[in-house]
Order: structure tokens, then C-alpha cells, then sequence
């Protein structure tokens, strides 16, 4: 069974600053890896994927897979405080012929003005 | 932009007592998911289904059985409803493949008394 571990639990950081989320999977031949924004009282929505080891750059956020270590990154540039929310790691098993997800417990973030 | 809803977004219950939460997609997406998600745990998948009549067990099935009744339309039902069953509640559709993203409705929290 694919466990997924997030760290930090919680962030606090001020407008502006550049924010690093991390996340670590159990199994290198998992078949993607997701990055999930929950705001208070919503569901989660996508905002980024990654499938193959090395980089992947959209707007303002960042995302590093690398298979050898098992790990994955999530960076966001410039924040805002609408960018306050839980942020979710999601794996997608090796062995899996649908999109299931395993997801990890989530990292709180607070962006104060 | 895709679609889920949940209804009724605020349910208490009584311990063994019968309760079935809804879930409509309008997105024509064969997989649909229930999850529940408990601080510290993040979201754990319940059931899915890949298509009407179709009903999968996910990681954490006791205590819930699922029904698809069309592509639109997953219930989870909960017959004799426990404390333990106190949760933030899920649905979600994709499309087929191990790389399609999942969408997720706004969330039934239940409390079971």
C-alpha cells in the first residue's frame, strides 16, 4: 500500500515570500504525483501534476519529482494570502489501471499581509 | 468547467441510525469516488465506481456500501451509523486513466451523534 508522508504540517509566511512544500511516497513506480488546494468549507481542487522525474513550471508555482529519493516538492513563488489553504500531495499507485489517489495528511499554509 | 455537487452538505444522525449522502456529476465521467477525510489522515477512499451498476471497494469500505445508480448519479449509505463515521465526505469523478485528473464536490459533513 503507497503511503504518502507531507511536511510541514503547518507555514506560516509573510506576502511575498517563497514557499516550499514537501512530500515523500513509498514506491518509485508510482505513476503520478498531484498537488491538491483545499480552501475552508471546499473541496479540493488540481493545481498541478508531474509524471516523470526532473521539473515542471506553471505561473507562479514550481513542482520537483525525484524518483530516486522519492520525493517531491511544491514551490510557490511571490504568494498571496489568497493562496492560504491546506495543500494536499496525491500519488497514483504503480499498480493502478484507473486514477486512484493516495493522498497524504496535508501541510495548513497562512499568508499574512 | 466540471461539475460535482453533494447534498445535503450538513447531515446529524443518530448512533444506528440510516443515513445515504448524494453525489451528481455532470462532467460524463465513468469513475466516481467517495472519500471521507479525519484530521491527520487526509482522504481516504471509501468506494468507487467505473460506471452504472458498477461498485469497487476502495481502502477503508467497512461500515458503507455504495450505489451507482446512473453515470450522473453515486450514494453512499450508511445503515447503522457509528461515531466513528463522523467525517468530512467526498465524491469525486474523473476520466478513464492512471493520469486523469479527479474533481471533487464541496464536502457533506456528517455527524453521527
Amino acid at each position: 500500500q503507497e503511503k504518502v508522508q507531507q511536511s510541514p504540517e503547518s507555514l506560516i509566511v509573510p506576502e511575498g515570500a517563497m514557499v516550499s512544500l514537501n512530500c515523500s511516497f513509498s514506491d518509485s513506480a508510482s505513476q503520478s504525483i498531484w498537488w491538491y488546494q483545499q480552501h475552508p468549507g471546499k473541496g479540493p481542487k488540481a493545481l498541478i501534476s508531474i509524471f516523470s522525474n526532473g521539473n515542471k513550471k506553471e505561473g507562479r508555482l514550481t513542482v520537483y519529482l525525484n524518483r530516486a529519493s522519492l520525493h517531491v516538492s511544491l514551490h510557490i513563488k511571490d504568494s498571496q494570502p489568497s493562496d492560504s489553504a491546506v495543500y494536499l500531495c496525491a500519488v497514483s499507485p504503480a499498480s493502478s489501471s484507473f486514477s486512484k489517489l493516495v493522498f497524504g495528511q496535508g501541510t495548513s499554509l497562512s499568508v499574512v499581509p | 468547467e466540471a461539475a460535482v455537487t453533494q447534498s445535503p452538505r450538513n447531515k446529524v444522525t443518530v448512533t444506528g441510525g440510516n443515513v445515504t449522502l448524494s453525489c451528481r456529476q455532470t462532467n460524463s465521467h465513468n469513475y466516481m469516488y467517495w472519500y471521507r477525510q479525519d484530521t491527520g489522515h487526509g482522504l481516504r477512499l471509501i468506494h468507487y465506481s467505473y460506471g452504472a451498476g458498477n461498485l469497487q471497494i476502495g481502502d477503508v469500505p467497512d461500515g458503507y456500501k455504495a450505489t451507482r445508480t446512473t453515470q450522473e448519479d453515486f450514494f453512499l449509505l450508511l445503515e447503522l451509523a457509528s461515531p466513528s463515521q463522523t467525517s468530512l465526505y467526498f465524491c469525486a469523478s474523473s476520466e478513464q486513466g492512471a493520469y486523469a485528473e479527479q474533481f471533487f464536490g464541496p464536502g457533506t459533513r456528517l455527524t453521527v451523534l
